[in-house]
């Protein structure tokens, strides 16, 4: 069965360090991945995905994911967090073709101290 | 309204209740979704709707009944639930199975 590892469930950061947070799958065929956040008190929204192509994709806000085939990995990073930064962080992933069923990982809480 | 609704926003319900939760997308998605979050688990997928035809089923109990009139609305219907059902539950809308863009959420509390 697919399965979603974050690795850190929460994560204290200083504003201006910079962000790693890890995600690995379980799945042997073709995915399809995605990061969501979820801002205190907010909807999940999508940061970003990858389908194919560039390897290193870009979200909104500054962050980017690399999906590393061989690692199967899709860990997030921005360069330099900020305060508003602060909020869960939800990696996903989907075989690709499949009916839109998505498998989550447990989510890493970010806090960001100012 | 823009985006993805739900409502109620809360809702306590007793085991012998009937409820419905629902949910409408404004986005013109062709694809909506239920899943259930609970505390400290993964969200969890539950229907999958295309083009108003459920194409996912992820094994949720059948006191758990979702409905989809139109593309735009998708209902939960909730019946003898227990008190495990609590949880935090959110619809989803999507294009072809794209990213997909989530509502509030309800939070449901079964006592």
């Amino acid at each position: 069965a697919q399965s979603v590892s974050q690795h850190n469930h929460h994560v204290i950061l200083s504003e201006a360090a910079s962000l790693e947070l890890g995600c690995n799958y379980s799945y042997g065929g073709t995915v399809n991945l995605f990061w969501y956040v979820q801002y205190p008190g907010q909807h999940l929204q999508l940061l970003l995905k990858y389908f194919s192509g560039d390897p290193l994709v870009k979200g909104i806000k500054g962050f980017e994911a690399e999906f590393i085939k061989s690692k199967f990995s899709f860990n997030l990073r921005k360069p330099s967090v900020q305060w508003s930064d602060t909020a869960e962080y939800f990696c996903a992933v989907r075989s690709a073709g499949n009916t839109g069923k998505l498998i989550f990982g447990q989510g890493t809480t970010l806090q960001v101290k100012p | 309204e823009t985006g993805v609704t739900q409502t109620p926003r809360h809702l306590v319900m007793g085991m012998t209740n009937k409820k419905s939760l629902k949910c409408e997308q404004h986005l013109g998605h062709n694809a909506m979704y239920w899943y259930k979050q609970s505390a400290k688990k993964p969200l969890e997928l539950m229907f999958v709707y295309s083009l108003e035809e459920r194409v996912e089923n992820n094994s949720v109990p059948s006191r758990f009944s979702p409905e989809c009139p139109n593309s735009s609305h998708l209902f939960l219907h909730l019946h003898t639930l227990q008190p495990e059902d609590s949880a935090l539950y959110l619809c989803a809308s999507s294009q072809d199975f794209g990213g997909q863009f989530f509502g509030p959420g309800t939070r449901l509390t079964v006592l």
